[in-house]
């Protein structure tokens, strides 16, 4: 069975720095893997998605997350955070066989700070 | 610029009443999934459909919830009698799927619901 732990439920950080948000992954299968954002009362957005090409996948808005096989991580990475990406952030792995239902991790909150 | 659209975007109704909500996927896509957003809970599935035949509904109330696909435009979402628990978020996505999979899913605003 396939699952996704996002290891912080709010992050913090000031505009122009980096930003990280952690999620691990278990897949009994080499996964398919996302990030989606979700702005207040809006519906959810696909930033990036990993399918078993390149390991550094470079999503919109200047995230990117980098697939770690050996430490089952897809962590979220952007080199300089914008007020505009305050948002809540779901890792999410896609059910292989299942018909590709998405299985959600229980978000990360980022706040940017002025 | 193809988008999921939902309607309605919020619905407050009573205990007891008949809700139905709808989903119009993007043109050409195959597979339609129902989530549901709770704070508890956070996002859920509730069922999908590939071709507009249901592939998968173990995530819905069996008892008071069901879901449609009328015709390729147009999946629905009923819940009959509805509860104050059924308070949420409802999204709709749709995607291209053929097998086991489906390539990336497009999410429509949801539709806040409220059961008094």
């Amino acid at each position: 069975a396939q699952s996704v732990t996002q290891l912080d439920s709010h992050v913090s950080v000031s505009e122009g720095t980096p930003v990280l948000l952690r999620c691990n992954y278990s897949s009994s299968y080499s996964p398919s893997l996302f990030w989606y954002v979700q702005h207040p009362n809006k519906g959810l957005q696909l930033l990036l998605k990993y399918t078993s090409a390149a390991t550094l996948v470079k999503g919109i808005n200047g995230f990117e997350a980098e697939f770690k096989k050996s430490e089952t991580s897809f962590h979220l990475t952007k080199p300089s955070a914008h007020m505009s990406d305050a948002a809540e952030y779901f890792c999410v792995v896609s059910g292989r066989n299942q018909g590709g239902k998405l299985i959600f991790g229980q978000g990360t909150e980022l706040s940017v700070k002025p | 610029d193809a988008r999921v659209t939902q309607t309605p975007r919020h619905k407050v109704t009573e205990m007891g009443q008949e809700v139905t909500m709808r989903c119009q996927p993007i043109l050409g896509h195959n597979t339609v999934f129902w989530y549901r957003q709770t704070m508890m809970q956070g996002l859920e599935l509730l069922a999908y459909f590939r071709n507009r035949a249901p592939l998968d509904d173990s995530g819905m109330p069996k008892d008071r919830f069901s879901a449609e696909m009328p015709d390729a435009t147009l999946a629905t979402l009923k819940i009959q009698p509805s509860e104050p628990r059924d308070s949420a978020v409802y999204f709709c996505a749709s995607g291209l799927g053929t097998g086991g999979l489906t390539d990336t899913q497009y999410f429509g605003p949801g539709t806040r619901l409220t059961v008094l």
